[in-house]
């Protein structure tokens, strides 16, 4: 299968900073990447499929960036509702996920 | 506006069968190229695809689990289900079901919010 290791675990940003949070694959996966938000005790969020199509109704300070096997999901301004766990998922073969990075709002 | 549901037992004994149930509506397993997945989350751990049923009836198995898995659908009452056999306390866990567009690969566009299951002697 294919592992995705996903940095940092756990990030602290104030409002208004960009912030990157990035899933490497340890073998190539083209561009078959999503990005995910799930905040407490919500149903995770689809914000970015295929590496950097934005997800409709997402607002566009989320992007996504990467091909092969690096990846990377920016937060443009971050903003106080922006506080949650993101996750990566691959899809290129049977689906594996990203161990996850927790955001909070320093 | 898609939604899902998912529903189980709670708590069960090891060795026992889980049942789970997931209800959705929004869109239907009848429509070409639409699935619906199960994904679980154990307790301070990442999650993990289970299984995949698809509108013509295809099923897809996470193969480290796949002796114990059965995906099954029933498309007129718009719900999907999933059994795991012989479980154990490896298998508590937020159980998730979500769709999965069409589009060749297997990724989930709609979540449920899951269910708790908690396998306990």
């Amino acid at each position: 299968d294919i592992q995705m290791t996903q940095s940092p675990s756990f990030l602290s940003a104030s409002v208004g900073d960009r912030v990157t949070i990035n899933c490497k694959a340890s073998q190539n996966i083209n561009r078959y990447l999503n990005w995910y938000q799930q905040k407490l005790g919500e149903a995770p969020k689809l914000l970015i499929y295929n590496a950097n199509s934005l997800q409709t109704g997402i607002p566009s300070r989320f992007s996504g960036s990467g091909s092969g096997t690096d990846f990377t999901l920016t937060i443009s301004s971050l903003q106080p509702e922006d506080v949650a766990t993101y996750f990566c998922l691959q899809h290129n073969s049977w689906p594996t996920f990203g161990s996850g990075t927790k955001l909070e709002i320093k | 506006q898609v939604t899902l549901k998912e529903s189980g037992p709670g708590i069960l004994q090891p060795s026992q069968t889980l049942s789970l149930t997931c209800s959705f509506s929004g869109f239907s397993l009848s429509t070409s190229g639409i699935c619906v997945s199960w994904i679980r989350q154990p307790s301070g751990k990442g999650l993990e695809w289970l299984a995949t049923i698809c509108w013509e009836d295809s099923k897809g198995y996470n193969p480290s689990l796949k002796n114990r898995l059965t995906i099954s659908k029933d498309t007129s009452n718009n719900q999907a289900f999933l059994k795991i056999t012989s479980v154990d306390t490896a298998d508590t866990a937020i159980y998730y079901c979500a769709r999965s567009p069409a589009g060749g690969t297997i990724y989930f566009d709609y979540w449920g919010q899951g269910v708790m299951v908690t396998v306990s002697s």
